[in-house]
C-alpha cells in the first residue's frame, strides 16, 4: 500500500461544477495534511492546510479530513477552467517528512 | 516577502556530464527540502537539512547525488555522473519550523530547474 494515494485522473468537471478529488493515506499517526496545485510546468503551489477533523474552508476551496477513515478531501466549487490543474495531497506521518501522492488531474471544461 | 529562488532554471547536459544547482529558501527558514519530480508524479524528497544538518537523506543516490548547506542558509545540489533517468524537474522548498501540530510548517516551494540529460 502506498503512503499516500491518490485517483490520477483526469477527472472532467463542467464549468460552475463542484469538484472533488480524494487523497487515503496509511500512517495513522499523520497529523499534517495539505494541498498543493500544480500548473503545467510550474512548481507546486500550497492551496490548503488542515490539521483538525472536519472541514476548512476558504473561498472556493473546502479541505475536509477524516482521521478515523484517513482520508482527506479537496472541494472546489463553482469551477473554473483556471482551475484546470494536477493536484497533489501531501500528508506528514509519524517520520515528520513530506510525503506526496501522484497527484489528481482537473480538467475544467467550459 | 520574496519567495524560495532557483537557478538555472533549465539545463541541457550529456549523460555522464556534472551538474549543480543552487536554491536560496525563505528568509528565517529553518528547514529545506530538494525533491525530484519526474513526470507524471509526485515529488520525491531527495534530502532534507534543518538548518546545515542533514535530516533525511535516504532517496539520495549518493554515488552521484551530493548536497550542501554551508551556512544554513542556501544550498546546492549536485548530480555527477549524471544518466538519462535524473531527467527530472529538480524543486527546492523551504518550511519554517516547527509548524501546527508539532512537524514541518507549511513548505513552499521554488520554480524549479528542469534537467534533460541527453
Amino acid at each position: 500500500q502506498k503512503e499516500v494515494e491518490q485517483n490520477s485522473g483526469p477527472l472532467s468537471v463542467p464549468e460552475g461544477a463542484i469538484a472533488s478529488l480524494n487523497c487515503t493515506y496509511s500512517d495513522r499517526v499523520s497529523q499534517s495534511f495539505f494541498w498543493y496545485r500544480q500548473y503545467s510546468g510550474k512548481s507546486p503551489e500550497l492551496i490548503m492546510s488542515i490539521y483538525s477533523n472536519g472541514d476548512k474552508e476558504d473561498g472556493r476551496f473546502t479541505a475536509q479530513l477524516n482521521k478515523a477513515s484517513q482520508y482527506v478531501s479537496l472541494l472546489i466549487r463553482d469551477s473554473q477552467p483556471s482551475d484546470s490543474a494536477t493536484y497533489l495531497c501531501a500528508v506528514i506521518p509519524g517520520t515528520y517528512k513530506y510525503i506526496f501522492g501522484t497527484g489528481t488531474r482537473l480538467k475544467v471544461l467550459a | 516577502e520574496a519567495g524560495v529562488a532557483q537557478s538555472p532554471r533549465y539545463k541541457i547536459i550529456e549523460k555522464r556530464q556534472s551538474v549543480a544547482f543552487w536554491c536560496n529558501p525563505i528568509s528565517g527558514h529553518a528547514t529545506l527540502y530538494w525533491y525530484q519530480q519526474i513526470l507524471g508524479q509526485g515529488p520525491k524528497l531527495l534530502i532534507q537539512f534543518q538548518n546545515n544538518g542533514v535530516v533525511d537523506d535516504s532517496q539520495l543516490p549518493k554515488d552521484r547525488f551530493s548536497a550542501e548547506r554551508l551556512k544554513g542558509v542556501d544550498s546546492t545540489l549536485k548530480i555527477q555522473p549524471a544518466k538519462l533517468e535524473d531527467s527530472a524537474v529538480y524543486l527546492c522548498a523551504s518550511t519554517k519550523s516547527p509548524g501546527l501540530a508539532g512537524g514541518p510548517g507549511e513548505q513552499f516551494f521554488g520554480p524549479g530547474t528542469r534537467l534533460t540529460v541527453l
